[in-house]
Parts: C-alpha cells; sequence; structure tokens
C-alpha cells in the first residue's frame, strides 16, 4: 500500500517568508507525527496528532510554528516568518496508534531559508 | 524528559558481527525502537522491545535491560548495505506518544 507522502520534497525560501509542509499519512493511520532532522542529528520530536487533535506540542520550538490536522487525515505544518536556523529536513511519521506500533516515516521535506 | 546516548561512528567488516550499544535516561518508558536510515532517506523500523531480554529478527537482533537503562542492536553476518545510520528511540510511557530519538550511531561497513 501507499506509505506516507510529504510534499513538497525540497522548499527554499527567503528569510521572513511563510511555509506550509504538507503530510499525507497512511490510510488508517490514527497517530502523526512531525519530526525535525538536522545534518548528523536524529530527528527532533516536533508535535504529535491522535486523530485529529494535537496530543502533545511540547516539541514546538516557538510560536513562529503551527500544524493543523483538520479531519484527522493530511496534516500540515506552518511555519511564520521563517529564519535560517529553520532549515532541515522535516519528516512526517504516521503510525496505527497502539503502544508497540513503530513510526512510519515519508521521505521528508528539505527546507533551505536563504 | 529523556538523554539518549549512542556511539558516533562505527566500522566493521563485511561478514562480522557489530553490537550497537543506546543508553537512556527517561522520565516515562513505553519501549524502545531501532530504526534504520540510509544516507538521504526516511528512517525504517528495525525492531522494538519493551520488555527485558532478546528480540531476534533474521540477522538483526535487539536487547534491553529496563533497570539499566541499556540497549543493543546486534547485526550478524554484516553486509555492505547495512552501511547506514542506527537510531535508538524511546517511547513515551503514554499510549502512541511521541519518541525521542538519539542521535544515531553511523555504521560503515568495508569489505
Amino acid at each position: 500500500g501507499a506509505g506516507v507522502s510529504q510534499t513538497p520534497s525540497n522548499k527554499v525560501t527567503e528569510k521572513g517568508k511563510y511555509v506550509e509542509l504538507r503530510c499525507d499519512p497512511i490510510s488508517g493511520h490514527t497517530a502523526l507525527y512531525w519530526y525535525r532532522q538536522s545534518l548528523g542529528q536524529g530527528p527532533e520530536f516536533l508535535i504529535y496528532f491522535q486523530g485529529t487533535g494535537a496530543a502533545d506540542d511540547s516539541g514546538l520550538p516557538n510560536d513562529r510554528f503551527f500544524a493543523v490536522r483538520p479531519e484527522g487525515s493530511v496534516s500540515t505544518l506552518k511555519i511564520q516568518r521563517t529564519e535560517r536556523g529553520d532549515s532541515a529536513v522535516y519528516l512526517c511519521a504516521s503510525s496505527s496508534g497502539q503502544y508497540n506500533s513503530p513510526l512510519h516515516f515519508g521521505n521528508g521535506t528539505r527546507l533551505t531559508v536563504t | 524528559g529523556q538523554n539518549i546516548d549512542q556511539p558516533t561512528e562505527m566500522t566493521a567488516t563485511e561478514g562480522a558481527i557489530v553490537q550497537i550499544n543506546c543508553t537512556y535516561q527517561t522520565s516515562g518508558f513505553n519501549g524502545l525502537f531501532w530504526y534504520q536510515q540510509h544516507a538521504g532517506e526516511a528512517p525504517t523500523f528495525l525492531s522494538y522491545n519493551v520488555l527485558d531480554g532478546l528480540e531476534e529478527k533474521g540477522r538483526f537482533s535487539s536487547f534491553l535491560s529496563r533497570s539499566k537503562g541499556y540497549s543493543y542492536l546486534l547485526l550478524k553476518e554484516l553486509q555492505m548495505k547495512d552501511s547506514a545510520s542506527y537510531l535508538c528511540a524511546v517511547r513515551d510511557n503514554t499510549n502512541a506518544g511521541k519518541s525521542t530519538f538519539g542521535d544515531g550511531t553511523t555504521l560503515t561497513v568495508k569489505p
């Protein structure tokens, strides 16, 4: 079946601009996660949804970052007033929502802020 | 919070066995995962442990000691394609809660 799909695969934007990153999870997966990964580091947790609601947004670095999942499927990560430090690969993952269910990752969106 | 430590790099020879260690200090625990990540690709799931002991899955095995906050991933009969980063991740103690990742161990397999 189809895996987790993320668009765009690459995004270059200027400092101060607004960006939206989209994630389409595996069909039927109730849990959806956003991570970001910088070179040489592990994925850093941002936010996790169970259904439509954000169950844990403790990883969002500041109020420029916001994510939604209005219908419990597709999610959008929104970054306002981008900064060069926001440059990273943004990974989306989904799982079936059980305690032992692994994360299934998309191929990520590489965000470059110039 | 969670703190997860792994060696940064390891090198091994094709056909050999390698053990990648992971230690963690966590405020909650609902299982430990190992993922493989090839350069430029997304992480993919390898193994899950929630009880103490060894889980074997083909050439890959993973061990957990909860009392010691310690896990290892054992790779046998190494192949060149096993060259990748190996990520240790601990799941929060909520049901499908966040997983906190270590920075990964980059394994290089040499002929």
